[in-house]
Parts: C-alpha cells; sequence; structure tokens
C-alpha cells in the first residue's frame, strides 16, 4: 500500500513555458499531498502543502503565482511551473500523508533550457 | 545553526558491517521522525517511522531517537551492497492528520563496499 505516482518522470521545456506535473496517490485517499525541490547533492526542501478542496499553504520565498498548485480530488495534486525559467530547472517529488507516514512520488526531472 | 544537522559523508564500509547513520536537530517540537533511502535520481523511500523516544526494529533496521539529546540514530545490520543509497532523516511536528510536511537533513552518501 502508500503508493504514490507522478507524471511525467522527465520533462525538457523551453523558457517562459508552463510545466505542469501530477502527482496521485495509488492506493489511498489523500487529503494532504506536499510539494518538495531537490537540487543536485542537496536534501529536500518543502514548497508547498496542498490541500484538497482549498488554497495550498506555501513556505516562505516560494513564490505561490509561479508554482499553482491544484488538489482537486483526494488523490490527484498537480503542480504547474509558470512561465519556468533555467534557474526553475530541479528535481521536483511530492509525497502524501498516510497513517504510517509519508510516501513519496518517484520525481520529476525538470529542465528549463 | 539549521534545525536538522546530518554529516553528508560519504560513509564507506565494507560488506557485512554494521552502519550508523545519526542526526541532531534544535526544535523540540518536532514529534515524528522518520529515515527515508533514496537512489539517484529516485523519490525517497521510507524506510523507518517512529514518534516516542527509543528503538523501533524492523528487520534489518533499527531506529533509535533521543527526544533529550534531540538525536536520532539508523543502524543498518549486515550491510550489503544494494544498501548504498543515500539516507536521509526527516522529522516534523505534531498537528493532527499529518498535515505538516517534512523538514529533511541534508543526507548521508552510504557506500556499501562488496
Amino acid at each position: 500500500g502508500a503508493v504514490v505516482s507522478q507524471h511525467p518522470s522527465r520533462v525538457i521545456c523551453k523558457s517562459g513555458t508552463s510545466v505542469k506535473i501530477e502527482c496521485r496517490s495509488l492506493d489511498f485517499q489523500a487529503t494532504t499531498m506536499f510539494w518538495y525541490r531537490q537540487f543536485p547533492k542537496k536534501s529536500l526542501m518543502l514548497m508547498a502543502t496542498s490541500n484538497e478542496g482549498s488554497k495550498a499553504t506555501y513556505e516562505q520565498g516560494v513564490e505561490k503565482d509561479k508554482f499553482l498548485i491544484n488538489h482537486a480530488s483526494l488523490t490527484l495534486s498537480t503542480l504547474t511551473v509558470t512561465s519556468a525559467h533555467p534557474e526553475d530547472s530541479s528535481f521536483y517529488i511530492c509525497s502524501a500523508a498516510w497513517t504510517s507516514g509519508q510516501y513519496f512520488g518517484p520525481g520529476t526531472r525538470l529542465t528549463v533550457l | 545553526q539549521k534545525e536538522v544537522e546530518q554529516d553528508p559523508g560519504p560513509l564507506s564500509v565494507p560488506e557485512g558491517a554494521i552502519v550508523s547513520l545519526n542526526c541532531t536537530y534544535s526544535n523540540s517540537a518536532f514529534q515524528y521522525f522518520m529515515w527515508y533511502r533514496q537512489y539517484s535520481r529516485k523519490g525517497p523511500e521510507l524506510l523507518m517511522y517512529t514518534y516516542s523516544s527509543g528503538n523501533k526494529e524492523d528487520g534489518r533496521f533499527t531506529a533509535q531517537v533521543d527526544k533529550s539529546s534531540k538525536y536520532i540514530s539508523l543502524f543498518i545490520r549486515d550491510s550489503q551492497p544494494s544498501d548504498s543509497a543515500t539516507y536521509l532523516c526527516a522529522m516534523r511536528l505534531n498537528s493532527g492528520g499529518g498535515a505538516d510536511g517534512l523538514t529533511f537533513g541534508k543526507g548521508t552518501h552510504l557506500i556499501i563496499q562488496p
């Protein structure tokens, strides 16, 4: 149990375009999902908390207008990187809270050219 | 001072050795503690989840929490080359329903030599 999927696993886009990343809990319902970002050889940094049916809560320093989060159902949260720039290139990972911890998706590697 | 301190390594040990990984933290409000294993370019995999001080064992893994010292450890017995990965400690506050994000250590890169 507690499987989380992400799509796509890898995306390359041009600067200025928008990219949407999906996070799904496959075998459980997740009221709360989280989005993290990980730069090479760095730890995971929490970007935002996604709550089903309400607005996301963003961590300090994360632009909510740039990183749009939608949690439309108990099994799906999406992160849209708007007007992406090369500095947004990173490994984006979602997680979902379950009774015995947080379970992570496989991650999405975003490269902005 | 960072909230969670973890030696990034690399830590290299021979196959079969007991591995000891640890983290210290400064925020006494952290109540839940986790250890994750992350292979290169993959998402973290939950290994251990603990709440109270003391030991928790699962197979070759033992997690230890000392809240009074703000110190947590992960022990790996009979280490295997397949255990080679980055091990991340993580912790969160005590709010209902797990609605808090995790604060991670930097991760320790572990290498098990065959």
